[in-house]
């Protein structure tokens, strides 16, 4: 069974910092990626996806960057944070002419 | 305009009964799909139900199924039977697009509904 991982699971950040949120994905192989972010109270906006490996196309504009260095890894990064960056990120996996996006147990980071 | 609309933000409902949360979507393509997610206080993201825009019966997973009225636009998950478990955020969401295109299973969600089974 494909299973999707992501770490931290929290994170505390100060305005400024580097940040770099890893998924992997188990059990499947070229699969799409995602980033989704959740703001407080509110429902998922899609930032990235992927459909192989170095492929990324981006969503929203922001100062979040992604990277996809092997077929089931899948890294969301900054170079400098934002208050505003804060929030729950949540990474998922689909397969083309499959079920659903599943998604990972998402990391919670909070920007200070 | 909101592509995903959910109306109640929250809901409370006796153990044992029937819930529908209701969820209307606009969208010009023909082909799309239709999935409603539980997002626990763990914040996961539970896949439940799925609705494919050319699907000519409701889909049914367990006590779960989606009430889909296409020309209203809306597509309604109705929980037979609540548990106090179902308590939990709930979102609708819609892929736009022909579901075997590569890249093109990008969600749009909701902002959920809260719901609140009472004892």
């Amino acid at each position: 069974s494909q299973t999707i991982h992501q770490w931290p699971a929290t994170l505390v950040q100060p305005v400024g910092s580097p940040l770099s949120l890893e998924c992997t994905v188990e059990g499947t192989s070229n699969p799409n990626l995602y980033w989704y972010r959740q703001a407080a109270g509110r429902g998922l906006q899609l930032l990235f996806y992927s459909v192989g490996i170095g492929q990324i196309s981006s969503e929203v504009p922001q100062n979040l960057s992604a990277s996809r260095p092997q077929d089931r890894q899948f890294i969301l990064s900054s170079k400098k944070l934002l208050l505003s960056d804060s929030g729950f990120y949540l990474c998922a996996w689909g397969r083309a002419g499959g079920p659903s996006s599943y998604f990972g147990p998402g990391t919670r980071l909070t920007v200070t | 305009a909101q592509k995903i609309t959910q109306t109640q933000p929250g809901m409370f409902v006796q153990e044992k009964e029937a819930v529908t949360l209701d969820c209307t979507y606009d969208t010009s393509d023909q082909s799309y799909g239709l999935f409603w997610y539980k997002q626990p206080s763990s914040g996961e993201m539970i896949f439940l139900i799925y609705q494919g825009s050319y699907d000519e019966q409701n889909a049914t997973e367990g006590r779960y199924s989606l009430n889909f009225q296409k020309a209203r636009k809306s597509a309604n998950l109705v929980i037979s039977a609540s548990q106090l478990g179902d308590s939990a955020m709930y979102f609708c969401a819609m892929r736009e697009g022909r579901r075997i295109n590569f890249g093109n299973e990008k969600l749009t969600f909701g902002t959920g509904t809260r719901l609140t089974i009472i004892p």
